[in-house]
């Protein structure tokens, strides 16, 4: 039962257009979800979270959106850069739960952004 | 300052062979969390260690356990090894917070794993 889902394995992106990154969850209990990154041969790398109280959560070129009724969220890259070039990971957790943070995580999104 | 480090970064094991994996926590990290990732897939808990105990386990089996040391560095033993546990073990280590009684751990800081390969 995958409580995360990232339906889209791959994505290919222009350089210096929007990167749309999707993540679909089940579990009603997660009240915090993270993206994360990762290159080959790296573990992942934090990007971006945001808790259950917001539907958005900027950083920079990054912004999360979260949209509870409908148990989505997105990831969006503006502009994209070469750079940007890795498997995007959602996770989802529940800070509410007293205990430290078990993420679940998606199945990642292999994102490819083209020069 | 060294991020999370994990040794060895390869391991060639045959079924029901016995394994033993190592990692080093972030500087100032107290508490350390165990994925598995098989190939394709994204990573899956295993278990974390506070305070040199098991604080949460993830759906493994028991063949999966470890041990947290009082330097905060921790170990991942998987015993009478099966063809799927080949996978990349990542090691995550945060530091844990107290608010209000509530054991909070910070984002966590992943290495970049053990490749395991099981013949």
């Amino acid at each position: 039962d995958q409580q995360v889902k990232q339906n889209s394995p791959s994505l290919s992106v222009q350089e210096g257009r929007i990167s749309i990154l999707n993540c679909d969850y089940t579990n009603s209990m997660f009240d915090y979800f993270l993206w994360y990154k990762k290159y080959p041969a790296e573990g992942p790398t934090f990007l971006i979270s945001i808790s259950s109280i917001k539907d958005k959560n900027e950083d920079g070129r990054f912004t999360v959106f979260l949209n509870k009724s409908a148990k989505h969220l997105s990831l969006h890259i503006v502009p994209s850069q070469p750079g940007d070039s890795a498997v995007y990971f959602c996770a989802a957790g529940r800070i509410s739960s007293g205990s430290a943070r078990q993420l679940t995580f998606g199945s990642g999104t292999q994102l490819t952004v083209l020069p | 300052d060294a991020g999370v480090t994990q040794s060895p970064t390869h391991l060639i094991k045959t079924r029901g062979q016995q394994v033993t994996l190592r990692c080093s926590p972030k500087s100032g990290h107290d508490t350390v969390s165990w994925y598995q990732q098989a190939l394709g897939q994204g990573p899956q808990f295993i278990f974390q260690y506070y305070e040199e105990e098991e604080r949460q386990r993830g759906n493994f089996p028991d063949r999966f356990s470890g041990h947290q040391f009082p330097n905060y560095s921790s170990e991942l033993n998987v015993n009478a090894l099966l063809l799927g546990d080949s996978a990349l073990y990542l090691c995550a280590s945060s530091f844990s917070r107290k608010t209000g009684g509530v054991r909070l751990s910070e984002k966590l800081f992943f290495g970049s794993g053990t490749q395991l390969s099981v013949l």
